[in-house]
């Protein structure tokens, strides 16, 4: 168990749907991170938050909305989503950012497919 | 530019030895990674080297020349359940996390 929960697992959804990713870690970390994952490719940083304030966007397009109500959750928000968006979202969180040298623990991702 | 590089893809025994190899080119240098990630599940941290060595974990232990900009991670004995995608990542000077694209590791009896 890692500590690091996502939900869904599985995500199927169209161009024109909007839909939610959900994650909560259970480790008492200030730091977040949303990531993607696709197939042979290096994990693509997409958004941080530490303490609840977003402190990184890497050029995200918008149709990905980040959240962070508290230091514990975190929700990525799609819309009008892209067939290349199909990929495994992962979440991380870490003790905090300052640094970056700190160990991130990852929940399990959602696997998103854009019809 | 920034780069990690490992191997995609390798096969190694049942029982037998496999050193994995990460070189890196990044605009300075804080720290290097290994994650392990079996199919379908999250990344799970597996050793950091920050000074040049080896860091021994078990039958797992990874290596750091900071001059050469080359770790490698040795995994000894190994299991069948060592199948999986290793994951190499270096912080840089902006303590950013670069990440290499893995390596799947296939395990056969």
């Amino acid at each position: 168990e890692t500590g690091v929960t996502q939900t869904p697992r599985h995500l199927v959804m169209g161009m024109t749907n909007k839909k939610s990713l959900k994650c909560e870690q259970h480790l008492g970390h200030n730091a977040m991170y949303w990531y993607k994952q696709s197939a042979k490719k290096p994990l693509e940083l997409m958004f941080v938050y530490n303490f609840k304030e977003q402190t990184e966007n890497n050029s995200v397009p918008s149709r990905f909305s980040p959240e962070c109500p508290n230091s514990s959750h975190l929700f990525l928000h799609l819309h009008t989503l892209q067939p290349e968006d199909s990929a495994l979202y992962l979440c991380a969180s870490s003790q905090d950012r300052a640094g970056g040298t700190d160990t991130q623990y990852f929940g399990p991702g959602t696997r998103l497919t854009v019809l | 530019g920034q780069n990690i590089d490992q191997p995609t893809e390798m096969t190694a025994t049942e029982g037998a030895i496999v050193q994995i190899n990460c070189t890196y080119q990044t605009s300075g240098f804080n720290g290097l990674f290994w994650y392990q990630q079996h199919a379908g599940e999250a990344p799970t941290f597996l050793s950091y080297n920050v000074l040049d060595g080896l860091e021994e974990k078990g039958r797992f232990s990874s290596f750091l020349s900071r001059s050469k900009g080359y770790s490698y991670l040795l995994l000894k004995e190994l299991q069948m359940k060592d199948s999986a995608s290793y994951l190499c990542a270096v912080t840089d000077s902006n303590y950013q996390l670069i990440w290499g694209a893995g390596t799947k590791l296939i395990i056969k009896p």
